[in-house]
C-alpha cells in the first residue's frame, strides 16, 4: 500500500533552518510528483512547494522562493525539504502529499505531518 | 492566485440529516478541452492530515461512503453529505487544480448539532 513516513517533530531557533523527509513506499517513487503543504496551528492549509521525483525539478510558492530547497534521493525513495532563514510564522505541521494523477495537482496520499516549532 | 472561498466557515447538522458546504473559487476552474472541473473535496479530523474525498468536483475517492457527493461547475461548488453520521465530524476543505498554485478554502468545521 502506499505510504508516505515523515521525520519527527523539530525545535529551531529563529533564523535556523530545518529539513523534513518524505519516505515513499509502495509505489513507483518517480512516477508521481510529492508536493508539500503547510497548517499553522488552527489555520487552513497552504502549498509550499512540489518536486519532481524523476528529473528533481522543483518548483516553489512565490513567498517561500529562497527560502526554500527540495531534494531527492531515488535510492531511498525520500524527498526532502528544507527551509532557512525560520521565523516564528513558519510553526506549522509540514505534510508532504503525492499527486493524485500525474499532472493534477490534487493529493491521494499524504504523510502523517511534521510539526516544526520556531521559538526562542 | 486563483481565491477559493467557502461558507459557512462552521455548520451544526442534528444526525441523519443533510449537510451542504459551498465554494466559491475567484476564476473559473473547468476546462472546457476535457470537460472537466480541477476542484477537490478533502476531510480532515483532529490531528491528522487531511483525506482526499471528492476529486474532478464529482468523483468519490474509493472508500470514501456515497451519501457524499459533490457538485457544481465553473466557480461555484457544493460538497453534500446525504446523512449525516456521528464519524463525519471534521474540517473540510475545497481545493482548486487548475492554475498552480494550488489553493484551498479556508475550511468548513462541521459539527453535530
Amino acid at each position: 500500500q502506499v505510504q508516505l513516513v515523515q521525520s519527527g517533530a523539530e525545535v529551531k531557533k529563529p533564523g535556523a533552518s530545518v529539513k523534513v523527509s518524505c519516505k515513499a513506499s509502495g509505489y513507483t517513487f518517480t512516477s508521481y510528483y510529492i508536493l508539500w503543504v503547510r497548517q499553522a496551528p488552527g489555520q487552513g492549509l497552504e502549498w509550499v512547494g512540489l518536486i519532481n521525483p524523476s528529473g528533481g525539478s522543483t518548483s516553489y510558492a512565490q513567498k517561500f522562493q529562497g527560502r526554500v530547497t527540495m531534494t531527492r534521493d531515488t535510492s531511498t525513495s525520500t524527498v526532502y525539504m528544507e527551509l532557512g532563514s525560520l521565523r516564528s510564522e513558519d510553526t506549522a505541521v509540514y505534510y508532504c502529499a503525492r499527486e493524485g494523477t500525474r499532472g493534477f495537482y490534487y493529493f491521494d496520499y499524504w504523510g502523517q505531518g511534521t510539526l516544526v516549532t520556531v521559538s526562542s | 492566485d486563483i481565491v477559493m472561498t467557502q461558507s459557512p466557515d462552521s455548520l451544526a447538522v442534528s444526525l441523519g440529516e443533510r449537510a451542504t458546504i459551498n465554494c466559491k473559487s475567484s476564476q473559473n476552474v473547468f476546462y472546457s478541452s476535457n470537460n472537466k472541473n480541477y476542484l477537490a473535496w478533502y476531510q480532515q479530523k483532529p490531528g491528522q492530515p487531511p483525506k482526499l474525498f471528492i476529486y474532478w468536483a464529482s468523483t468519490r475517492e474509493s472508500g470514501v461512503p456515497d451519501r457524499f457527493s459533490g457538485s457544481g461547475s465553473g466557480t461555484d461548488f457544493t460538497l453534500t453529505i446525504s446523512s449525516l453520521q456521528a464519524e463525519d465530524v471534521a474540517v473540510y476543505y475545497c481545493q482548486q487544480y487548475y492554475i498552480s498554485p494550488p489553493t484551498f478554502g479556508q475550511g468548513t468545521k462541521l459539527e453535530i448539532k
